[in-house]
C-alpha cells in the first residue's frame, strides 16, 4: 500500500497561517491528493482535494508542485477549534492506508 | 442528514462474542469502505465494495471478519470471536467514481472487548 509521510505534531497560535506538508514519492499519474481534519472520537472529515498547483476552498488552500511528490495544506487564520489531526492521503482506484497524521495545536 | 451513518456508534462486548456493525453509505455512491482505527493512529484499510462486490480485502482482515453489502446500499461488518486486539474504533466511508473519488466518512462504532 502506498505510504504518506507528514510531521508528527505542530504548535501554532490563533490567527496564524499554518502550513503542513505531505510527502507522497509513489504517487500514481491517475491519483488525487485529499486532506482530511479528524477531532478525538469522531470520523476524518474531507478538507480539501487536489491533482496538480493550487486548489482553493472556503477553508483551506492545498499546493501541490509539479511532480506531486509532496503537497502542502495551508490553514488561513487558524482559530482554536483548528486543533485535531490532519491527514494526507492520495487516492484512485484504490483505497490507502492513512499516515499518523499530524496533530495540530493551536494556542490562544 | 444525507452523510455516511453508522451504528451503533459504541459496542461493549465480552471476549468470544459475536458483534455487527452497520454503515449506511450516502445514497448516491456506489463505493463502501471499512476502515479501522486505533488510539494514536491512522485509519487502516480493511475492505471495499463496488456496489455489491467485495472487490478487495486487507491482510488484516482475518477469517474472523466478514462484511457483505447485500444489495450494493448498506453494509454490515461482523466480527465472530471477539478479541480483545479487536477493540478499536470501526469507520466506513463511502464514494462515488468521480473526479478524485473523495471518500465521506461516518461517525464510526467504537468497540470495547472486555
Amino acid at each position: 500500500l502506498a505510504k504518506t509521510t507528514q510531521p508528527i505534531s505542530m504548535d501554532s497560535y490563533e490567527g496564524q497561517e499554518v502550513n503542513i506538508t505531505c510527502s507522497h514519492n509513489n504517487i500514481a499519474t491517475n491519483d488525487y491528493i485529499t486532506w482530511y481534519q479528524q477531532f478525538p472520537s469522531q470520523g476524518p472529515r474531507f478538507i480539501i482535494q487536489g491533482y496538480k498547483t493550487k486548489v482553493t476552498n472556503e477553508v483551506a488552500s492545498l499546493f501541490i508542485p509539479a511532480d506531486r511528490k509532496s503537497s502542502t495544506l495551508s490553514l488561513p487564520r487558524v482559530s482554536l477549534s483548528d486543533t485535531a489531526v490532519y491527514y494526507c492521503f492520495y487516492t484512485g482506484r484504490r483505497a490507502l492506508t492513512f499516515g499518523s497524521g499530524t496533530r495540530l495545536q493551536v494556542q490562544p | 442528514d444525507t452523510g455516511v451513518s453508522q451504528d451503533p456508534r459504541h459496542k461493549i462486548t465480552k471476549r468470544g462474542q459475536n458483534v455487527t456493525f452497520r454503515c449506511d453509505p450516502i445514497s448516491e455512491h456506489n463505493r463502501l469502505y471499512w476502515y479501522r482505527q486505533t488510539l494514536g493512529q491512522g485509519p487502516e484499510f480493511l475492505t471495499y465494495f463496488q456496489n455489491e462486490a467485495q472487490l478487495e480485502k486487507s491482510r488484516l482482515l482475518s477469517d474472523r471478519f466478514s462484511a457483505e453489502r447485500p444489495k450494493g446500499s448498506f453494509s454490515t461488518l461482523e466480527i465472530q470471536r471477539t478479541e480483545q486486539g479487536d477493540s478499536a474504533m470501526y469507520l466506513c466511508a463511502s464514494s462515488t467514481r468521480t473526479g478524485g473519488e473523495t471518500q465521506y466518512f461516518g461517525p464510526g462504532t467504537r468497540l470495547l472487548v472486555l
